[in-house]
């Protein structure tokens, strides 16, 4: 039983364009939501991250957008570079509990950019 | 400042051969964790430790043993590997006002 859930294993967007990740959860308990970005052969790096108390949290290019009613977030990125080419995986934990050791992911959606 | 490194970076065991899988932070960071990657998942989570001499199971511990003797290291120990260990694995570690930072994995073949 999948608690996070990515639909879209692939994405491809022309560099300059918007890029939108979605991710879904089934967990009422998650508190707070994390996009790690991984190049191959490398571990994940985060990315940026929102707290359930929030609904959206800027980074520079990326955005992140959280809707508990639905139990869905999204991570925009604009304008999309080459460079942001990787696998992005959406993680959730139940921060109020103090796990933010504890993440569990979706499977992760592979975004191209091209140029 | 090295972060989280793992060693080895890959490693080919027969079935039931035992090894033991390196970690280490250096940024006194008390929760560390292991996680798997297998193609098309996501990471998985098989132990965490909240601190030294502290580990409990995540959601797929079954084949693996840890122990966190200090708070710098969190070994990964295969008793009698299985090809269905076969996986990349990733180390993490975090603290309290901090997200998981991962180490580069292992890639372990089980044959």
């Amino acid at each position: 039983d999948q608690q996070v859930k990515q639909n879209s294993p692939s994405l491809s967007v022309q560099e300059g364009r918007i890029s939108i990740l979605n991710c879904d959860y089934t967990n009422s308990m998650f508190d707070y939501f994390l996009w790690y970005k991984k190049y191959p052969a490398e571990g994940p790096t985060f990315l940026i991250s929102i707290s359930s108390i929030k609904d959206k949290n800027e980074d520079g290019r990326f955005t992140v957008f959280l809707n508990k009613s639905a139990k869905h977030l999204s991570l925009h990125i604009v304008p999309s570079q080459p460079g942001d080419s990787a696998v992005y995986f959406c993680a959730a934990s139940e921060m109020g509990g103090g796990s933010n050791y504890k993440l569990t992911f979706g499977k992760g959606t592979l975004l191209t950019v091209n140029p | 400042n090295a972060g989280v490194t793992q060693t080895p970076k890959f490693q080919v065991l027969k079935t039931g051969q035992s090894m033991t899988l390196q970690c280490a932070q250096d940024m006194n960071h008390e929760y560390m964790s292991w996680y798997r990657q297998d193609p098309g998942m996501g990471l998985r989570l098989i132990h965490y430790s909240v601190g030294a001499g502290i580990t409990d199971q995540g959601e797929v511990p079954n084949g693996y043993n840890v122990s966190r003797s200090t708070t710098e290291d969190f070994p990964l120990r295969l008793l009698s590997a299985a090809p269905s260990q076969t996986s990349v694995y990733f180390c993490a570690s975090s603290s309290d006002l901090d997200t998981q930072y991962f180490g580069p994995g292992t890639r372990l073949t089980v044959l």
